[in-house]
């Protein structure tokens, strides 16, 4: 069965320390591996999609990676407006629906 | 393009009241996803579309649950009778079968 864990539930960094999300994995043949953001109230917002292993994607202060197994979001001296949710999902090869691991809530102190 | 258009934004109704959700996805995306997202199980796919046909609805919880979808532009999801354990926030997302966009939800509260 297709299934993704992120860990940690939640992470709490002071503003500029620098810090990684871990989303593990298992899928029959990765289609391909989305990272989202989630404010409170509101839907996911997409921030990357990473294909193939060795993959990475950046934007801003955030890096997205990929391996075989896992994805790590690395998040470089952010700041307090980076707080929020942040979501995995992965699709597999032989469907189109997008499984979503339950986050990673960050809180970034000033 | 205003983005994936859902209403309402706040449902509150009582137990055993019919209530239903509304999407709009957005233009020339043809697939259409319905989630739903609780504290305890995080996003769970509900049913999704491709080209306004259903694929898969192993997600629906149960024959009180139904979706339709009955052009490109407009999706539903019923519940009929409602209970208290459907609340939750429902969202609606499209894509272009890459990387898929998220309404603002529908926070449902059954009492």
């Amino acid at each position: 069965e297709d299934q993704v864990t992120q860990s940690p539930e939640a992470l709490r960094l002071q503003e500029g320390e620098s810090s990684s999300l871990n989303c593990s994995y298992t899928v029959s043949g990765l289609r391909g591996l989305f990272w989202y953001r989630q404010d409170p109230g509101k839907g996911p917002e997409f921030l990357f999609t990473l294909y193939s292993a060795g993959e990475e994607k950046e934007k801003e202060r955030l890096k997205a990676t990929l391996t075989k197994k896992e994805s790590f979001l690395h998040i470089t001296a952010p700041k307090p407006e980076d707080s929020a949710t942040y979501l995995c999902a992965v699709q597999a090869g032989n469907t189109d629906k997008l499984i979503f691991g339950t986050g990673t809530r960050l809180q970034v102190f000033p | 393009d205003a983005g994936v258009i859902q209403s309402p934004r706040h449902e509150v109704t009582e137990m055993g009241q019919e209530v239903t959700l509304r999407c709009k996805p957005i233009s020339g995306h043809d697939y259409l996803f319905w989630y739903r997202q609780t504290m305890m199980r995080g996003l769970e796919l509900l049913i999704y579309f491709n080209n306004n046909v259903p694929i898969d609805d192993s997600g629906m919880p149960e024959d009180r649950f139904s979706a339709k979808m009955p052009n490109a532009s407009f999706s539903t999801l019923k519940i009929q009778p409602s209970e208290p354990r459907d609340s939750a926030v429902y969202f609606c997302a499209s894509s272009a079968n890459t990387e898929a966009f998220f309404g603002q939800g529908t926070r449902l509260t059954v009492v």
